[in-house]
């Protein structure tokens, strides 16, 4: 069976600091990745997106940076993180040919 | 629809009635709607599905319903426990899309 892994689970970090989330899944090939970020109380935004190795669809501007080295690996990145960043962080992925997505634990990102 | 600057619509259900969790889509063509349930701290989990080609689908205490000519979704959950209460998000999307549209999302809470 398939199985998605997110670490951390909860992250506090100062402004101005990098960031780095990962998100790997098991049991399934050529998956699409997605992260998505959730502030509290609010619904789900789709950061990115990818249907590929090395294929990253960017879907809101800001200073988030996302890359996928390898087949089931998808990362979340940040040069010097902002207050606004603090959130929710959820990968999820689907296999190709259907349309539910599978989430993860996510990971709590505060920003100090 | 727009779903991330939203504050979360609240329904409170007495423990044992029955509740119905509403959606409104605005898509045409979408033609695949999903409902996933978000415990609090958790990533949300996928419940159930339906086509366009149906209007209704059952699956273990829920009911999804689809009225495409108002183009309305509606999550009923039978006999509700505890366990249901969570933030209930609807889905869509059409053949060819890679990314799922995330509705505003309902917070259910079931009264003991």
């Amino acid at each position: 069976s398939q199985t998605i892994h997110q670490w951390p689970a909860t992250l506090v970090q100062p402004v101005g600091s990098p960031l780095s989330l990962e998100c790997t899944v098991e049991g399934t090939s050529n998956p699409n990745l997605y992260w998505y970020r959730q502030a509290a109380g609010r619904g789900l935004q789709l950061l990115f997106y990818s249907v590929g190795i090395g294929q990253i669809s960017s879907e809101v501007p800001q200073n988030l940076s996302a890359s996928r080295p390898q087949d089931r690996q998808f990362i979340l990145s940040s040069k010097k993180l902002l207050l606004s960043d603090s959130g929710f962080y959820l990968c999820a992925w689907r296999d190709r040919g259907v349309h539910e997505q599978y989430f993860g634990p996510g990971t709590r990102l505060t920003v100090t | 629809g727009e779903s991330v600057g939203l504050h979360l619509p609240t329904l409170s259900v007495q423990e044992g009635d029955n509740s119905i969790i509403n959606c409104a889509y605005s898509n045409s063509a979408s033609d695949y709607f999903i409902w996933y349930k978000q415990e609090s701290g958790k990533g949300p989990q996928f419940i159930i599905d339906i086509r366009s080609n149906m209007d209704k689908r059952q699956g273990q205490r829920v009911t999804v319903l689809l009225n495409k000519t108002v183009k309305h979704l509606s999550l009923q959950i039978a006999a509700t426990q505890p366990g249901d209460s969570a933030v209930y998000f609807c889905a869509e999307t059409h053949f060819g899309n890679e990314k799922l549209t995330f509705g505003t999302g309902t917070r259910l809470t079931i009264i003991p």
